[in-house]
């Protein structure tokens, strides 16, 4: 059972444009909300996390968006750069438990 | 601060042997490690939690025999896969926590990954 949904699994934006991923859980428990960018033949890196008592979260051109209502969060990236081309993971937790993790999102982001 | 490393970075072996990787916390203590395993554009699928010290925890349909998992210090983790084969091909990756480095937030810090090939 996948613990967190992603959507969508590929995303091509304009440079400039807004790159938006989306995410959803069930685990009412989770109390941490993690993204991550991967480039190719690369670990994971975090770029931003938030925790539900925060509705939203803003880090230079990343932004998380959170609904705990709606059990759903999301991640914004403001003018898009060819240089954010990569795999974009998003994650929940109860802490100090193990990671659970989306599926992916492959940004390409076209001059 | 909160670098992993990972070594090798690409590893290629015959199928039959065995095969370690090491992940170390390089300027931090990590009380729990984790070992993930990633196939081509998929996403991270947990192998096993390590602490320090303790035998490590390993998640449903994970083989603890044929994946080896040492934490024997609070900067060094192994990962050993013994007999490798060709379906054990892929990309692993680890990671560290160390909470009181994260704010109390519970970040994990990934390392690179190991690329196994094995023919």
């Amino acid at each position: 059972q996948q613990q967190v949904k992603q959507s969508p699994q590929s995303l091509i934006v304009q440079k400039g444009g807004i790159s938006i991923i989306n995410c959803a859980y069930e685990n009412t428990a989770f109390d941490y909300f993690p993204w991550y960018q991967q480039f190719p033949g690369k670990g994971p890196a975090l770029l931003i996390a938030i925790r539900p008592d925060v509705s939203e979260k803003k880090e230079g051109r990343f932004t998380i968006s959170f609904n705990k209502s709606a059990k759903q969060f999301s991640l914004h990236i403001m003018d898009s750069q060819p240089g954010d081309s990569a795999t974009y993971f998003c994650a929940a937790c109860v802490t100090p438990a193990q990671f659970y993790f989306g599926t992916g999102t492959s940004l390409t982001v076209i001059p | 601060g909160a670098v992993v490393s990972q070594h090798p970075s690409w590893v290629i072996c015959k199928s039959g042997t065995s095969v370690k990787i090491e992940c170390r916390s390089l300027d931090f203590q990590a009380t729990t490690m984790f070992w993930y395993r990633q196939f081509p554009k998929q996403s991270l699928m947990l192998m096993a939690t390590s602490n320090e010290g303790s035998k490590a925890t390993y998640e449903q349909g994970v083989e603890k025999d044929k994946f080896l998992i040492n934490h024997a210090s609070l900067t060094l983790s192994t990962l050993t896969v013994t007999s490798a084969h060709p379906e054990d091909s892929s990309f692993y990756i680890c990671s560290a926590r160390e909470p009181r480095l994260a704010g109390g937030d519970n970040e994990q810090f990934f390392g690179p990954g190991t690329r196994l090939t094995v023919l």
